[in-house]
């Protein structure tokens, strides 16, 4: 079976300061990794996935197999970062379908 | 392409009425999701097809929820008989192929209120 686990639902910063949104996931096989944001009473867009190693919006995500997480960073957070993010993930026989974490709510203070 | 269109956009309903989502998908592609989103539980996938055809519907809560997809460009999901516990915002979200999540696209969602 495959999880994902946000464990923070909550996260706030101040403007500038550096943000980490926690994911971790359980899967036996080659997982793809995702990244969605959800702004306020928007659509779901895909913020990044673990296969092209890009940076969006500043934001970084590393895969890490060992631990079995792939977590969100940004150095500098901006309030129009404020937003839902979920990570998700897909793979195996089930391919195509993308299994979602809880989400992290990031709040940005000015 | 205008994207994944929902209506409607807004439901309010009474408990123990029918209500009934609709969702048009990217056209050319051959997956369409149905997810559930409440604050408690999060984003849950209710039933997805692909090429029209439903291949896992285990996340359909009981069997007040149904969907279906007749053709390539249209979906329904159906709540019949609606419970205040369905209350939630609704999204549908189509892919192509196996590109999973590089080439889901998400609607606006519908936000239903069961009341």
């Amino acid at each position: 079976a495959q999880r994902v686990t946000q464990p923070e639902k909550l996260l706030s910063v101040f403007k500038g300061a550096p943000v980490e949104l926690k994911c971790n996931y359980s899967y036996s096989g080659s997982p793809e990794l995702f990244w969605y944001v959800q702004y306020s009473r928007q659509r779901l867009q895909l913020l990044l996935r673990h296969i092209s190693r890009e940076s969006i919006k500043g934001f970084t995500a590393d895969l890490n197999k060992g631990e079995t997480s792939f977590h969100l960073k940004k150095p500098f957070a901006q309030e129009e970062d404020s937003a839902m993010y979920y990570c998700a993930l897909s793979g195996g026989t089930s391919y195509g379908k993308l299994t979602f974490g809880q989400g992290t709510i990031l709040t940005v203070h000015p | 392409d205008a994207g994944v269109i929902q209506s409607p956009r807004h439901e309010v309903t009474e408990m123990g009425q029918e209500v009934t989502l609709r969702c048009k998908p990217i056209s050319g592609h051959d997956y369409l999701f149905w997810y559930r989103q409440t604050m408690m539980r999060g984003l849950e996938l209710l039933i997805y097809f692909n090429n029209n055809v439903p291949i896992d519907d285990s996340g359909m809560p009981e069997d007040r929820f149904s969907a279906k997809m007749p053709n390539a460009s249209f979906s329904t999901l159906k709540i019949q008989p609606s419970e205040p516990r369905d209350s939630a915002v609704y999204f549908c979200a189509s892919s192509f192929r196996r590109t999973g999540g590089h080439g889901y696209t998400f609607g606006s969602g519908t936000r239903l209120t069961v009341v």
